[in-house]
């Protein structure tokens, strides 16, 4: 597609519960890139995948978040026995090589709310 | 309708008024800024950007500006219209880094 995709749109899980959350990058682009953003707040950068280089996972609340990137291409972050507060709109952007001073061009989000 | 030199989380501007929506930033080595706009349930488009060796870039019915003295950041936006009713941010990038730093958002609602 033209643009960076997400699945799925919506997610309402059980606390406790697993979840994973896909991202599709813009065909062509090496890097890409995980945030988060909660109710009315900025983003909060989670983890960074540029090519076969090792991903920057500094901004990964806890253990209980995971990241992959299978073939240079999707993503999937996954949240483990998910809590309250993983509520929020999990956004992923991809950028052609992940070099400094690069737009990032972002998906429409995965809404997450865990009861 | 303006936020001259501080940063408001709301703006509420007539439609066919210009609009400013300023951005502080924090860290001087800086040298690369984006201003995004995120309409609700979607994610964050592009507006437009500036490199720190410019002070000023224009775009359609948008204009940028940089103040590198005081690490201030504008977006006006000419003759707004419904459609740029919306949350904008700006967004910061060092020259060692990838990561994008996020500034808290505006939001702009056009009267009509």
């Amino acid at each position: 597609g033209a643009g960076v995709s997400q699945s799925p749109s919506n997610k309402v899980t059980e606390k406790g519960k697993d979840v994973e959350l896909r991202c599709d990058p813009i065909s062509g682009h090496t890097a890409l890139y995980w945030y988060r953003q909660s109710l009315g707040q900025g983003l909060e950068f989670l983890i960074y995948f540029q090519g076969n280089s090792a991903p920057d996972k500094s901004g990964l609340p806890s253990d209980r978040f995971s990241a992959e990137r299978t073939g240079g291409s999707v993503s999937t972050l996954t949240i483990q026995r998910t809590q309250q507060e993983d509520s929020a709109v999990y956004l992923c952007a991809s950028s052609s090589s992940g070099s400094s001073g690069e737009t990032q061009y972002f998906g429409p989000g995965t809404r997450l709310l865990v009861l | 309708g303006e936020n001259v030199g501080l940063h408001l989380p709301t703006l509420s501007v007539q439609e066919g008024d210009n609009s400013i929506i300023n951005c502080a930033y924090s860290n001087s080595a800086s040298d690369y800024f984006i201003w995004y706009k995120q309409e609700s349930g979607k994610g964050p488009q592009f507006i437009i950007d500036i490199r720190s060796n410019m002070d000023k870039r224009q775009g359609q019915r948008v204009t940028v500006l940089l103040n590198k003295t005081v690490k201030h950041l504008s977006l006006q936006i000419a003759a707004t219209q419904p459609g740029d009713s919306a949350v904008y941010f700006c967004a910061e990038n060092a020259s060692d880094d990838y990561k994008l730093s996020f500034g808290a958002g505006t939001t702009v609602t056009v009267r009509a």
